[in-house]
């Protein structure tokens, strides 16, 4: 079965500095997709980055980028130059016949 | 504009009681999906449905039930069998059935107490 993991309940950053969120995955597949979702106190689960397996080059969105390893099945999360409004949950999901969500990672971000 | 609409945003139950949460969509999407939130447990699958008349259990769904008789709509029944309903529950969809590729779009979620 697939799983996957979030190792960090808890993450802090000051703000405008780099934070990595870890996601590690458990699959027998070999064609599959990643993603990241952000849910703020708002409770609403925004897309923030999605990988395709297939893909070597890393996925970037702004200040949010991946560090995609398959061999090792991890999926890290970079946000750089923080800002307040990053505070929230972020989860990690993997999807290839059906969705699989980490059990998140939430992030403050200090002042 | 497009999107998920889950109603009510708070709903409290009480014992030996019946509760419906609403689902609806605008986007033309195929699939739709029910996910239970815990704290530290993530988002767990109750049911999902991936065509009209049709839906398949996920991880999760005893105590719940639920009905697809039209596309835009996915309501989701917390029935008294459900012993522990507490919880944040999110509605998402799915533009294809097998588009595993694209992300789901979420509502904004119900959060259910019980009294």
């Amino acid at each position: 079965a697939q799983t996957v993991t979030q190792s960090q309940p808890e993450m802090s950053v000051q703000e405008a500095e780099t934070v990595t969120l870890s996601c590690t995955y458990d699959t027998s597949e070999s064609d599959y997709y990643l993603f990241w979702y952000k849910q703020p106190p708002s409770r609403q689960m925004i897309l923030v980055i999605r990988q395709e397996a297939y893909k070597q080059q890393n996925a970037t969105e702004n200040r949010f980028s991946v560090n995609f390893q398959k061999a090792a099945k991890s999926f890290s999360l970079k946000i750089s130059d923080s800002q307040l409004g990053d505070a929230a949950m972020y989860f990690c999901a993997y999807s290839s016949n059906q969705f699989y969500f980490g059990t998140g990672t939430s992030l403050t971000v200090i002042p | 504009d497009g999107g998920i609409t889950q109603s009510p945003k708070y709903l409290f139950r009480k014992e030996g009681q019946n509760v419906t949460l609403s689902c609806e969509q605008n986007l033309n999407h195929d699939a739709m999906y029910w996910y239970r939130q815990d704290p530290g447990q993530g988002l767990r699958l109750i049911y999902y449905s991936q065509i009209v008349n049709d839906f398949q259990k996920g991880d999760i769904a005893e105590g719940y039930s639920v009905s697809r008789e039209k596309k835009e709509s996915f309501p989701l029944t917390v029935t008294s069998a459900q012993k522990n309903p507490t919880a944040f529950y999110l509605c998402a969809s799915l533009r294809q059935a097998e588009g595993f590729n694209q992300p789901q779009h979420f509502g904004d979620g119900t959060r259910l107490s019980i009294l």
